[in-house]
């Protein structure tokens, strides 16, 4: 039972480049979730979408984009990364369409690093 | 806005001892707490949901309250053992749909 997938795992990119973020829930849930986590600011809302076709942006959105796929899949984009962006990135999915209010489920995270 | 606290931020303690976590939160129009564990270079893992009509719910060792009377959660922990040493999270899920709100977390070493 995979729950929420994330890839990569690891990435370590140069300042400018872009990259993509993949995540994928086999739980049939409705959200998901975009947060980066960084020490002492604890999990920040970048992106989240409350259901397929639908995305909107959170506390930290900008330099993002996110695509919402199909109802399993939901990537987040770094058009040209900055240091600034390097952080721990996790995608998570809850069950009901009012989303927020439902328990979330997370993936193992991707660690980047921007040089 | 809706500010969630976890103090203390650092919590180490002997093998066996019972312990109790903190999570205080402003906005008591919270629909679900829910506690989660995270191991170093993991993801969050869900330990307990505790909605809003209810005051607590028990898993195993761990039993976590809630008051949103006061605006505190706690989780507490019987019979600690090192496996347990983990950083744990508290994060609130409001009414209706607005963003999750999560504490900076509590990080636990349990001592052999």
């Amino acid at each position: 039972n995979a729950g929420v997938t994330q890839t990569p795992k690891f990435q370590v990119l140069k300042t400018g480049q872009s990259m993509t973020l993949q995540c994928a829930q086999d739980m049939n849930h409705n959200s998901m979730y975009w947060y980066r986590q960084d020490p002492g600011m604890g999990l920040r809302l970048i992106y989240y979408s409350a259901s397929e076709g639908t995305t909107d942006k959170g506390e930290v959105p900008n330099g993002y984009n996110v695509s919402r796929l199909n109802k399993r899949e939901f990537s987040l984009r770094l058009e040209s990364a900055a240091p600034s962006q390097t952080s721990v990135y996790f995608c998570a999915s809850s069950e009901a369409s009012q989303g927020v209010g439902q328990p979330q489920h997370f993936g193992d995270g991707t660690r980047l690093s921007i040089l | 806005k809706q500010e969630v606290t976890q103090i203390p931020a650092a919590l180490s303690v002997p093998e066996g001892e019972n312990l109790v976590l903190n999570c205080s939160f402003t906005d008591s129009a919270i629909y679900n707490l829910q506690w989660f564990r995270q191991d170093p270079g993991k993801g969050l893992t869900s330990l307990l949901l505790i909605q809003s009509s209810q005051r607590e719910q028990t898993s195993g060792r761990l039993n976590a309250s809630l008051d949103k009377s006061s605006g505190r959660s706690t989780l507490y922990i019987a019979a600690s053992q090192p496996g347990d040493s983990a950083t744990y999270l508290c994060a609130v899920l409001p009414w209706g749909y607005q963003k999750v709100t999560f504490g900076t977390g509590t990080k636990l070493q349990v001592i052999p």
